[in-house]
């Protein structure tokens, strides 16, 4: 089993929907979570930190949920320029030592 | 402040070749990671460095080799390159006390042939 697992898509949302993705991890220790964007034949970015109490940062939303080991993204008022992979991550520690990214989930927004 | 800077963006190696990675970040972190990515793929974490003299393998260390001599460079040195070895290669630091995640570099697409 993956440590962390998502599901790849790919999702193509019209603009102006709401999409969301979920993620699991294995290993109940983590401690920390971040979401990730990835855009084509590019680096990966921090997307947003992802907080036991959930998270909203302008149209994204974050929750973790520790019981059933999961974390979601939900995006808003999807734009064009939202299309990307998103990459789901935990680490085992707080300080960021040895986070374990899953393989992306591709989104691709529909004019 | 340049954040995680690589070296060279691009490159071809024929079979056997070695060559070195560059990677160079001004932003003070104690981490330092090298992966790999492989078209359609996750991130695979090739070798990694938590403090300057320090370096461990990570799930995919064949072939490679690494040192971190100071806290800014973190050098991936591939010997006898072989076509399995063709991917993107990223670097990544993060700091050790700041839950900000990792910073990666713009990549280094390599093609062996």
């Amino acid at each position: 089993r993956k440590e962390v697992e998502q599901d790849p898509g790919p999702f193509n949302v019209p603009e102006g929907a709401t999409v969301a993705f979920n993620c699991t991890y294995s290993n109940s220790a983590s401690q920390s979570f971040f979401w990730y964007r990835q855009d084509c034949r590019k680096e990966p970015k921090l997307l947003m930190s992802v907080y036991s109490s959930g998270n909203e940062d302008g149209r994204f939303t974050a929750q973790l949920n520790r019981a059933s080991q999961y974390i979601s993204l939900l995006i808003r008022d999807s734009k064009l320029s939202d299309s990307a992979t998103y990459l789901c991550v935990a680490g085992r520690n707080f300080g960021n030592e040895k986070l374990t990214f899953g393989t992306g989930t591709r989104l691709t927004i529909i004019p | 402040n340049a954040g995680v800077t690589q070296t060279p963006k691009f490159r071809i190696l024929k079979i056997g070749q070695s060559m070195t990675l560059q990677c160079t970040q001004d932003m003070n972190h104690n981490y330092m990671y090298w992966y790999r990515q492989d078209p359609g793929m996750g991130l695979k974490l090739i070798y990694y460095s938590v403090g300057a003299g320090i370096t461990d393998k990570g799930e995919v260390p064949n072939g490679y080799n690494v040192s971190r001599s100071t806290t800014e460079d973190f050098p991936l040195r591939l010997e006898l390159a072989a076509p399995s070895q063709t991917s993107v290669y990223f670097c990544a630091s993060s700091h050790r006390d700041k839950p900000y995640g990792y910073t990666f570099g713009s990549g280094t697409r390599l093609t062996v042939v």
